[in-house]
């Protein structure tokens, strides 16, 4: 059974730090990993997905790292922004292309 | 991007009714939709794959005659909660699949919380 795992719970930074986000998962069988945000309340939105044959994939200040073998992630904010403040959860795509396990997300708050 | 919508995005209801909530796949043709549930502080679990035309698919221990899922066409799923009790108070989220994007692209619903009294 595949298990996700995200460290740490919750990081409390200062505006223009740059920041690593870190997920594990049991199963290096995967077809894709995904990184969301989701904001208190709401629905999730997805930052990045990168292929089981990719490293890394990279959009504006984001930037996460896949390391299939050793079942890792990691999600690289840089210049951190209050605006940033939010969960930010990573999912792994297994059984068949047809499952999304989520990790236990990482609580982000970027302060002034 | 391909949008989904749920409906209603908050309910509040009596210990004992249904309730149901729909998920809508605006601009694309979805064969596959997924239901979602999350507790405060939790992440997303997969409660069941809903299939076009045929019958869901529930995870291990999610007892599918207190979930219904219906998924009658090819841009709605809905989920309806039997009975509802207050440990079914909960936010869930529903994604659906564009099958001409590959199967690996989901995009999620806003989620619909539930709280029962």
């Amino acid at each position: 059974k595949q298990e996700v795992t995200q460290i740490p719970a919750a990081l409390s930074v200062p505006e223009g730090e740059n920041l690593v986000l870190n997920c594990s998962f049991t199963d290096s069988a995967i077809y894709n990993l995904q990184w969301f945000r989701q904001d208190p309340g709401k629905g999730l939105t997805s930052l990045l997905l990168i292929q089981s044959s990719q490293r890394e994939q990279t959009s504006g200040r984001l930037n996460a790292s896949l390391d299939k073998s050793s079942g890792r992630s990691t999600l690289y904010i840089a210049a951190s922004q209050p605006g940033d403040s939010a969960t930010y959860l990573c999912a792994v795509l297994t059984g068949g292309g047809n499952k999304l396990t989520f990790g236990t997300g990482t609580q982000l708050k970027v302060e002034l | 991007g391909a949008v989904v919508s749920q409906h209603p995005s908050w309910v509040i209801c009596k210990s004992g009714t249904s309730v149901k909530i729909e998920c809508r796949s605006l601009d694309f043709q979805a064969t596959t939709m997924f239901w979602y549930r999350q507790f405060p502080k939790q992440s997303l679990m997969l409660m069941a794959t809903s299939n076009e035309g045929s019958k869901a698919t529930y995870e291990q221990g999610v007892e599918k005659d207190k979930f219904l899922i219906n998924h009658a066409s090819l841009t709605l799923s809905t989920l309806t909660v039997t009975s509802a009790h207050p440990e079914d108070s909960s936010f869930y989220i529903c994604s659906a699949r564009e099958p001409v994007r590959g199967r690996e692209t989901q995009y999620f619903g806003p989620g619909t919380r539930l709280l029962v009294l």
